[in-house]
């Protein structure tokens, strides 16, 4: 059971937004960055987002993280079909002294 | 550019022991954490250690210790993760993932099936 809580789900059609929702505890997420990567089939995980709000060249602007306290969003504007994946958010945690990913988010599109 | 290659698929008895390789290039594999996640049929991503390629240091997942050992070879650029006591649970594609500077991981290997059945 992981320390970071995520919807199991969320959808919305084609050119909408999305919000993906992070929430855990002032051992990791409050006082650590927080990072979001997406998982495709078969693929290996991509790191989308990093220290919080940050891009990876090749994330597209649509792409976008926040924190606030101990919880952490990712917003995905413009949904396009190749969007459809598994999102998960990372950080670490002080307390445990290890890294922690979220139980991570299905995204469909319409 | 960075490249993580990882070993090739296991299959494995219950009870048995699997080493998973990770080579590195294309960075100064001592300056950067190696972390190992693994995703079981069905399940989410899961963080299992991390190393220090540079001194060896290790932190482990508490539900991890005492059945898995990362070690690093510096000479060939490579680490190692080592999980004992094998059960079918422990199925899973495995992976090497380099972190960035604040626990990102920005690369990562391409992943390794090891399947435990009898």
């Amino acid at each position: 059971q992981s320390v970071l809580t995520q919807p199991p789900s969320v959808s919305a059609a084609p050119g909408q937004k999305v919000t993906i929702s992070c929430s855990g505890s002032n051992s990791n997420i409050g006082n650590n960055y927080v990072s979001w990567y997406q998982h495709l089939p078969g693929a290996a995980p991509k790191l989308l987002i990093y220290e919080n709000n940050r891009r990876p060249s090749g994330t597209p602007a649509r792409f976008s993280g926040s924190k606030s306290d101990t919880s952490a969003t990712l917003a995905i504007t413009g949904l396009q079909t190749g969007d459809e994946a598994d999102y998960y958010c990372g950080t670490w945690d002080s307390s445990l002294s290890g890294s922690v990913l979220g139980t991570g988010t299905k995204v469909t599109v319409l | 550019q960075v490249q993580l290659v990882q070993s090739g698929a296991e299959v494995k008895k219950p009870g048995a022991s699997v080493k998973v390789s990770c080579k590195a290039s294309g960075y100064t594999f001592t300056g950067f954490h190696m972390h190992w996640v693994r995703q079981a049929p069905g399940q989410g991503l899961e963080w299992m250690g991390r190393i220090t390629p540079n001194s060896g240091a290790t932190n482990y997942a508490q539900k991890f210790q005492g059945r898995v050992t990362l070690t690093r070879d510096t000479s060939i650029s490579t680490t190692y993760m080592d999980l004992t006591r094998l059960t079918s649970d422990d199925t899973a594609v495995y992976y090497c993932a380099r972190e960035g500077s604040f626990d990102d991981y920005t690369d990562w290997g391409q992943g390794t099936l090891v399947t435990v059945s009898s």
